[in-house]
């Protein structure tokens, strides 16, 4: 057990749904990290935060979005979803989100979009 | 930009084999090398990592050697278990770049 979790662990909606997962990072951890991972495109990072605000951004289409709030827990927003988006999607979290840190991932939510 | 190019696989070994799984890398700077590996269904977990060039990163009898003058950054472990059968990951962290991931099949 990483110490991440996420919520729902799987998902079923329709296309042009909109829906919302949710994360929260290690207990300590300052840092979140969002990836999709697909057959097609493999593991692919979306986007980070730290401490509430945006440090780097991914491959993050316009219809998503992202927050991080001030208990550090983080929401990815998916939004008008096609079939495309159904994938596995990390939250991923580290202590300050600095480039030699370890990321610890949660288990992930699967989305599957009908 | 930078990337990471991992051996594809699926690899397939009987129990106490040598096992290699390539990586090699284009980035910019000196970019920190991770190992991480994903069990089924479950999320991914750090394997090893090494932060500069010639330094051996090891855990589980698994280990990597970051070598700046090949840019790879190859996965070894001496005996392999049934245990051991995961999708391995490559990683940069220059833009958190993940390689293809290579499952590894250890049969008794």
């Amino acid at each position: 057990d990483s110490g991440v979790t996420q919520t729902p662990k799987h998902l079923i909606t329709a296309t042009g749904q909109r829906v919302t997962l949710r994360c929260s990072p290690r207990s300590g951890d300052l840092s979140v990290y969002w990836y999709q991972q697909s057959l097609d495109q493999g593991l692919q990072f979306l986007i980070q935060y730290y401490n509430g605000e945006e440090r780097a951004k991914g491959n993050i289409l316009e219809r998503f979005s992202a927050q991080q709030f001030p208990d550090l827990h983080s929401e990815l927003n998916l939004s008008s979803l096609e079939l495309g988006d159904s994938a596995l999607y990390f939250c991923a979290s580290s202590v300050e989100g600095g480039r030699e840190e370890t990321q610890y991932f949660g288990p992930g939510t699967r989305l599957l979009v009908l | 930009g930078d990337s990471v190019t991992q051996m594809e696989g699926p690899v397939t070994l009987s129990e106490e084999a040598f096992l290699t799984i390539n990586c090699t890398y284009t980035a910019t700077g000196y970019p920190s090398l991770f190992w991480y590996v994903q069990y089924p269904g479950e999320g991914l977990q750090l394997l090893l990592k090494a932060t500069k060039a010639d330094d051996k990163g090891s855990n589980k009898g698994f280990e990597a050697t970051y070598r700046k003058e090949t840019t790879s950054f190859h996965l070894e472990k001496g005996s392999v278990q049934v245990s051991d059968s995961a999708v391995y990951f490559c990683a940069l962290n220059n833009d958190m770049r993940f390689g293809a991931g290579t499952r590894l099949t250890v049969k008794p």
